[in-house]
């Protein structure tokens, strides 16, 4: 079955920690999205990568990082500057870029930094 | 750069009436429209989409939404909702030519009630 994982479900962390969410996903296809999802505020872009070894900066970077070093998988790191982690995030995927195919969503992670 | 407004940020319906969320978004040329569903804690699941062709789209769950170019908008319709359609409905258009990355909107939050 193909589609896209996500994990850990939920996550916590203290403060001043940094945080890998991990996303794989098995569909083969070459772009993948990270989202973070708050109450009230829909969907916001943090990262995006349309082929291996090449991201681009969403909306809302700022305190975020990512990696892509296989095609499958596109990891994001929450590290100690982002100042408001707490929320549920969201990785995505898409055919092909150039092209604006349907997103095929993971289940999400739901960090929560105290 | 494209937008999308969902004006509604809760509905509430009871179960078997007749549903219809708006969505009415910006972009010059002929966009690309999709509307998504995500329950509690999941991650968005895709209900339709619009690339062009005939403007009145069927989707999952028997949903379908029509796209008028001169309103500006993709309201996403059930003829009889059931309780399980109570979720976050989200629209979203993607440019067909530039940037491939899809705009949300902020969501629509259907209630059913008995």
């Amino acid at each position: 079955d193909g589609g896209i994982t996500q994990s850990p479900k939920y996550l916590f962390r203290k403060e001043g920690q940094n945080v890998t969410l991990s996303c794989e996903q098995n569909l083969n296809h070459d772009a993948m999205y990270w989202y973070r999802q708050d109450p009230g505020q829909g969907l916001r872009l943090i990262y995006y990568s349309q082929i291996v070894n090449d991201f681009q900066k969403g909306d809302i970077a700022e305190g975020y990082s990512v990696s892509r070093e296989k095609k499958e998988s596109f990891p994001l790191t929450v590290t100690s500057a982002q100042k408001n982690p707490t929320a549920f995030y969201l990785c995505a995927s898409s055919l092909s870029p150039g092209q604006t195919y349907e997103q095929y969503f993971g289940p999400g992670t739901r960090l929560t930094v105290t | 750069a494209q937008s999308v407004t969902q004006p509604d940020i809760h509905i509430t319906v009871s179960e078997g009436a007749s549903l219809e969320l708006r969505c009415n978004y910006s972009y010059g040329a002929t966009p690309y429209l999709f509307w998504y569903v995500q329950s509690p804690g999941q991650g968005l699941q895709l209900l339709l989409k619009y690339f062009s062709g005939d403007t009145l789209v069927q989707g999952i769950k028997g949903f379908e939404a029509e796209f008028k170019r001169s309103q500006s908008s993709f309201n996403l319709r059930k003829p009889s909702v059931h309780w399980s359609d109570a979720a976050e409905y989200f629209c979203a258009v993607g440019a067909s030519g530039g940037s491939y990355i899809p705009t949300f909107g902020r969501g629509t939050s259907l209630i059913v009630h008995p």
